[in-house]
């Protein structure tokens, strides 16, 4: 099984809202990623978790708050975004954290920020 | 600092011709490199990667591409396309100082015109 699967597909919400996204994978993955990913842009790293500790914060604003609560599973809980938020939302995972090993991409969660 | 060139933004191409989407990297280190594509609304699917040895490499669905030391390349190919082919095209690389970071090219959109 190579999936990384992600729920919900599509999320609406409001700017006083709190959401969770969801992605989980059963490879045995030791790192798992969130990407926040505009339209005709290449993703852009939020996110890492190394054997379920968080190894990279790329200066997130805290209205984004990444959680790992076991090694299958990786949460982003979403609390007054702004509309410049809306994005596609990937989670990747790959066996380990070091550079020469390919990560694997769920299909995202299409979120719009009302 | 690391970086990715894909030096298209776009490639219009017709069915059955021939396609090279071309990719320049920049590093002072050894770096493992690797071609995703992007459907529309779906996440990113591994093509290729190279990580050490052969220098010509082959993925899925037919596409090949070719690390140049020298030239600091790894333009991917494939030497029939199909309609099924149009989609994103990114270009990635990480190395043993980047950690788990993956760096992408901007992109290019691959289109395939019957």
């Amino acid at each position: 099984d190579t999936e990384v699967t992600q729920t919900p597909k599509h999320l609406v919400m409001g700017m006083t809202n709190k959401k969770s996204l969801k992605c989980e994978q059963h490879m045995g993955h030791r790192a798992m990623y969130w990407y926040k990913q505009k339209a005709k842009k290449p993703p852009e790293l939020m996110f890492v978790y190394s054997y379920e500790k968080l190894s990279i914060n790329e200066s997130v604003p805290s209205r984004f708050s990444p959680e790992c609560p076991n090694s299958s599973l990786l949460n982003l809980h979403l609390h007054a975004l702004q509309p410049e938020d809306s994005a596609l939302y990937l989670c990747a995972s790959k066996s380990r954290a070091g550079p020469g090993y390919e990560q694997y991409f769920g299909p995202g969660t299409r979120l719009t920020v009302t | 600092a690391q970086s990715v060139t894909q030096l298209d933004s776009q490639v219009p191409v017709f069915e059955e011709a021939p396609v090279e989407l071309r990719c320049n990297y920049s590093s002072s280190v050894s770096v493992y490199l690797f071609w995703y594509v992007q459907y529309p609304n779906q996440g990113l699917q591994l093509l290729l990667k190279y990580l050490s040895g052969s220098t010509l490499v082959k993925g899925i669905n037919g596409f090949e591409a070719e690390f140049n030391k020298s030239q600091t390349s790894f333009h991917l190919r494939k030497p029939s396309v199909h309609i099924s082919d149009t989609a994103e095209y990114f270009c990635a690389a990480s190395k043993e100082t980047s950690g788990s970071r993956l760096t992408f090219g901007e992109g290019t959109q691959l289109t395939v015109n019957p």
